[in-house]
């Protein structure tokens, strides 16, 4: 149990463009969702907090405007990257948390490459 | 803030030989700690964590970490490595404030394994 997919897991688009990736819990339910981001032979950087029907918390010097972040249902998360330039070039991960627990809950999905030309 | 620093960022070890994993944490107050393995081009699994209790806590594949508060430390361990171990471990610690669901990440320690 506890499976997190991402869609897709790599994405190569170019410069100016949008690139929206998804986030999926499958067999729960979470109410809050995280995004990171990490870049090569680095950590992971938490970028945002999306809890589902309200707005994401975004951590500091993470653009709202850049990277929109959409928690429409108990299930699902988007990221979107707009108007995607190169060093936008990263590999997202996300990560889903169960309701009611504690920071031990959260489950990881397997990321997602993106590469901007 | 929290912050978590391992030391080594790459740790070459041969095959069936011992492994220790260093992480410590700065933190006032009580911390729940986690080790996470990330195999290339995957997101993160979880390798074992400490939220109370023992300070020995066991994980999967063989591994296990010892929470020792007066040191501020989160060491990881392996009696015997394999070849399938090789991937990026991350350090990870969440303060056990109320309503603080964010981890912190180490910047990761690369395990090498050798033939």
């Amino acid at each position: 149990g506890a499976v997190v997919s991402q869609h897709p897991s790599r994405v190569i688009c170019k410069s100016g463009t949008s690139v929206k990736i998804e986030c999926r819990s499958l067999d729960f339910q979470a109410t809050t969702m995280f995004w990171y981001r990490q870049f090569p032979k680095k950590s992971l950087m938490l970028m945002a907090t999306s809890n589902e029907g309200s707005k994401a918390t975004y951590e500091q010097g993470v653009e709202k405007d850049k990277f929109l972040i959409n928690h429409a249902s108990l299930t699902l998360s988007t990221l979107t990257v707009t108007s995607a330039h190169p060093e936008d070039s990263s590999f997202y991960i996300c990560s889903a948390r169960i309701p009611g627990g504690a920071a031990d809950t959260q489950y990881f999905g397997p990321g997602t490459r993106l590469t901007v030309l | 803030a929290q912050s978590v620093t391992q030391l080594d960022s790459q740790v070459p070890v041969f095959e069936e030989a011992p492994v220790e994993l260093r992480c410590n944490y700065s933190s006032s107050v009580s911390v729940y700690l986690f080790w996470y393995v990330q195999y290339p081009n995957q997101g993160l699994q979880l390798l074992l964590k400490y939220l109370s209790g023992s300070t020995l806590v066991k994980g999967i594949n063989g591994f296990e970490a010892e929470f020792n508060k007066s040191q501020t430390s989160f060491h990881l361990r392996k009696p015997s490595v394999h070849i399938s171990d090789t991937a990026e471990y991350f350090c990870a610690v969440n303060d056990k404030l109320f309503g603080n669901e964010k981890l912190t990440f180490g910047t990761g320690t690369r395990l090498t394994i050798i033939p």
